[in-house]
């Protein structure tokens, strides 16, 4: 299966600043069809998960501008400009190239 | 507007089953695969498989073979899990995500599973 490793396990920020999620995989995420099913999901306390990003980039209906999701081949980074109190929650990278499909392990973003 | 209505909590003894449902609206529901998604108190999530409710197709990780069975009502546009031979490594809430853009566009607000003699 496919392993992918997020780092931080924790993210401490000042309301305002930027944040950076780093998400690795134990192989590349580039399907044969050379799409890459790579997501990210923010999971705010006491909700269900929530698409952010989807194929590495692409930011999902209603998502702010202050997502943006980068990377290729099996490192990948979603970058959180400026902020607010209700991007705090958890985020979980996700592949879909590969089945079984996994998560990584999950990032909480907090205040500092 | 897509909406997906799970049903309430559930408690089960262990060594027995339980039946959770999605019921979809907002959208035809063959049009798109439904997966569902476990999470364990405390952790992490994980894909346990999906459904194609137009002809039925399923695929499963290897972990909920024989665990989970996944089916749908097309006539109620309601999708099903069940759990079989529960045990307390099966208390968890689990999701209903309907796919689009990608795997997990859309969820449902989960429902608790707690096995408890």
């Amino acid at each position: 299966d496919v392993v992918l490793t997020q780092t931080p396990v924790a993210q401490p920020v000042t309301l305002g600043d930027q944040a950076s999620i780093s998400c690795r995989s134990s192989q590349s995420l580039v399907h044969s069809n050379g799409n890459t099913y790579l997501e990210w999901y923010l999971q705010k306390p006491g909700q269900s998960p929530q698409l952010l990003i989807y194929k590495v980039s692409n930011r999902f209906s209603g998502v702010p501008d202050r997502f943006i999701g980068s990377g290729s081949g099996s490192d990948f980074t979603l970058k959180i400009s400026r902020v607010e109190p209700e991007d705090l929650g958890v985020y979980y990278c996700f592949q879909a190239t590969h089945d079984p499909f996994t998560f990584g392990s999950g990032t909480k973003l907090e205040i500092k | 507007e897509v909406q997906l209505q799970q049903s309430g909590p559930e408690v089960g003894r262990p060594g027995s089953s339980v039946k959770i449902s999605c019921k979809a609206s907002g959208y035809t529901f063959t049009d798109y695969v439904m997966n569902w998604v476990k999470q364990s108190p405390g952790q992490g999530l994980e894909w346990i498989g999906w459904i194609d409710p137009e002809y039925g197709s399923t695929d499963y990780a290897e972990k909920f073979k024989k665990k989970a069975t996944l089916t749908a009502d097309t006539s109620s546009s309601t999708a099903y899990i069940q759990l079989s031979s529960l045990t307390s490594e099966d208390t968890a809430t689990y999701f209903c995500a309907r796919s689009g853009a990608a795997p997990f566009a859309y969820w449902g607000q989960g429902t608790l599973v707690t096995v408890s003699s």
